[in-house]
């Protein structure tokens, strides 16, 4: 059974880089049916998409986000990555990795990992 | 404020059915799947719906969806203590070339 578990630093100062990694265990990244992604929600909030790579490097974000973001794969690790430079207050949230099945035209994430929150602090 | 709209709260009494909307337009609801997700209290969401109104292996059938124009829906039957949870729907949106989700609904089981 497929499962993801993020880790990273859950406190980061303000105008730092964050790093939040996925390590995938149970299966493959590579597989081509698949796409790896974050999302992430703020301490009592909704969902918010932040972006999907494909295990060739093909990435995909959410065009509402400024671009900040950064998501990389790497396949000898079985893990792909999530980079936020410039982090504020707002940037304070649970993240989470998941999988996509098919395109993301149906965003049909699963599984997901259990989450990391990550704050932001001044 | 989320593109696709959700009522914040529901309710029920066990037993009962309820429903849940999602309201959108004619770039997400309207031209794409609807997805659903189950967030229970202080866990990760869960993969309920998928394309409209497909569920997932291991998922009851007192879950279903449904879609009609640029509206989705989420129904649950023989409401159990254990629905309490938050709800999310989701869906592409052509206009804005991304995943969107709803703003999620707290369903609270009387």
């Amino acid at each position: 059974q497929l499962q993801l578990q993020e880790s990273g630093p859950g406190l980061v100062k303000s105008s730092e880089t964050l790093s939040l990694t996925c390590s995938v265990s149970g299966g493959s990244i590579t597989s081509s049916s698949y796409s790896w992604g974050w999302i992430r929600q703020p301490p009592g909030k909704g969902l918010q998409w932040i972006g999907n790579i494909y295990y060739s490097g093909s990435t995909y974000y959410n065009p509402s986000l400024k671009s900040q973001f950064t998501i990389s794969v790497d396949t000898s690790k079985n893990h792909f990555s999530l980079k936020l430079s410039s982090v504020t207050a707002a940037d304070t949230a649970v993240y989470y990795c998941v999988r996509l099945l098919g395109a993301l035209q149906g965003p049909r994430f699963d599984p997901w990992g259990q989450g990391t929150l990550v704050t932001v602090s001044s | 404020q989320s593109v696709l709209t959700q009522p914040p709260s529901a309710s029920g009494t066990p037993g009962q059915r309820v429903a849940i909307s999602c309201s959108g337009s004619s770039s997400n609801i309207g031209s794409n799947n609807v997805y659903w997700y189950q967030q229970l209290p202080g866990t990760a969401p869960k993969l309920l719906i998928y394309r409209n109104n497909q569920r997932p292996s291991g998922v009851p059938d007192r879950f279903s969806g449904s879609k009609s124009g640029t509206s989705a829906s989420l129904a649950i039957s023989g409401l159990r203590s254990e629905d309490e949870a938050d709800y999310y729907c989701a869906a592409w949106d052509d206009s804005l070339s991304g995943v969107i989700f709803g703003g999620g609904t707290k369903l609270t089981v009387l």
